[in-house]
Order: C-alpha cells, then structure tokens, then sequence
C-alpha cells in the first residue's frame, strides 16, 4: 500500500532559525496536503498542493510539491514560539478507487526555544 | 463558523466493553473520514463514506463498524476493546471527495482499561 515517509522525526530549533520538513511518498500522488498539530489539539489544515512542481507561500512558510508528484517540503522562516507543533504531510493517492483517503507521514515536531 | 463535532470528548472504557464514538460533520459536507492517532503516531486511517455509503476502508479492525446516517452524522462502533484500542479518534469532513481538504474534529480521547 501507500506509503509517505516524512523526516525529520524531532526538530528543535532557537527562535528566528529556519526549519525544514521533507516529505516522500512510495507512489505517484494526485495532491498532497499539510496539517499542523498542536499539542493536545487537532490536525488542522495548512495548505494543498496539486500540480507538479508548484511552489505555495503563506507568509514565513513555504510549500513544494515535487516534479514527480512523490515528494513535498515545508520551509518555515524565521520561526517563531508560535510555530510549535507537529507537521504532517498528507498525500491523496492518483487514480484507484480510495478517493480523498488522506495517507499521513509520520509528522516532525518543531520545538522552537525562545 | 460551523466546526465537526465529536462526542464523547473523553471515554473511559474496560477490556470487552463497547463503545460508540459520535460525529456531526460541518453541513453540506457529503464526505466523513475516521482516523485512529495512538501517542507520539499519525494519523491512521480506518473508514470513510460519501453520501451515507462506505467509501474506503483502511486499517480498521473488524471488532469495529461504522455508518453514517440519513443526517449525515457518522458512528463508529467499536466492540472487544482492547488494551490496544486506547488512542484519539478524529473525526473528519470534506465537502467532496478528492482535492478537498479535510476538516478536522477535536477528537475522541478513548482510554480502555
């Protein structure tokens, strides 16, 4: 079945530093999405990414999807105390029949000390 | 704005119990996800349904079922509980099936003793 490694596990970062999480799934994926956990909460959503070799920006953080459509990053800037949380990316698979099924990785957790 | 709510947010439960976790996705989404999150994991998926009917199904063990009604609101029934079982259980909704996102509910904390 699919699969969708994400590294790293842990990040810990000084406030201001940059950080960087990378995504790879084992198949071609028709979209590709970011959530954020904070501790005790909900993945919440951040962002989609659809065609190969697109490239989002929200402010300090920035999102690639891969020519492929295997893989996808998340570039945060200049973090802040406010960007602690888990980050996962979450791949749709192409074609089949498991429409809209969200195949999680295995999530990074930013710790950001001020 | 309208969020998905779950229900209970907290379940105690002992080994061999049942129990019956509740969602109400937001209105209009035709689409209802399950997923399991054990501690320090992601979340795994176990079973979806667009338009009251099972859509996919994932890692889900057969001492659980689920459904969703004709107010679209989903149940998931778990039977046997296990030690094993104890995890979040997030419900989420989407209006649509692909290239949608999903929206996330706080969760049902269930703990099996």
């Amino acid at each position: 079945g699919q699969q969708v490694m994400q590294i790293p596990q842990y990040q810990h970062v000084q406030e201001g530093e940059d950080f960087t999480t990378y995504c790879n799934s084992s198949t071609t994926l028709s979209n590709i999405q970011w959530y954020k956990q904070r501790p005790g909460g909900h993945p919440v959503f951040l962002i989609q990414l659809v065609k190969s070799g697109e490239v989002k920006k929200q402010k300090r953080l920035t999102f690639q999807f891969g020519e492929a459509k295997k893989n996808s990053s998340l570039h945060i800037t200049a973090t802040q105390t406010t960007d602690v949380g888990t980050y996962f990316c979450a791949g749709q698979a192409a074609g089949g029949t498991s429409y809209g099924k969200l195949t999680f990785g295995q999530g990074t957790i930013l710790t950001v000390h001020p | 704005a309208a969020g998905v709510i779950q229900s209970p947010r907290h379940l105690i439960k002992e080994k061999r119990e049942t129990a019956t976790l509740k969602c109400y996705p937001i209105p209009r989404h035709d689409t209802v996800y399950w997923y399991q999150q054990g501690p320090g994991q992601d979340p795994q998926f176990l079973i979806s349904f667009y338009e009251k009917m099972q859509s996919d199904k994932g890692s889900i063990p057969d001492r659980f079922s689920a459904q969703q009604f004709s107010d679209y609101h989903s149940e998931l029934n778990m039977s046997s509980l296990e030690l094993g079982d104890s995890a979040l259980y997030f419900c989420a909704s989407s209006p649509g099936q692909a290239y949608t996102e999903a929206f996330f509910g706080q969760g049902t904390r269930l703990t099996v003793v």
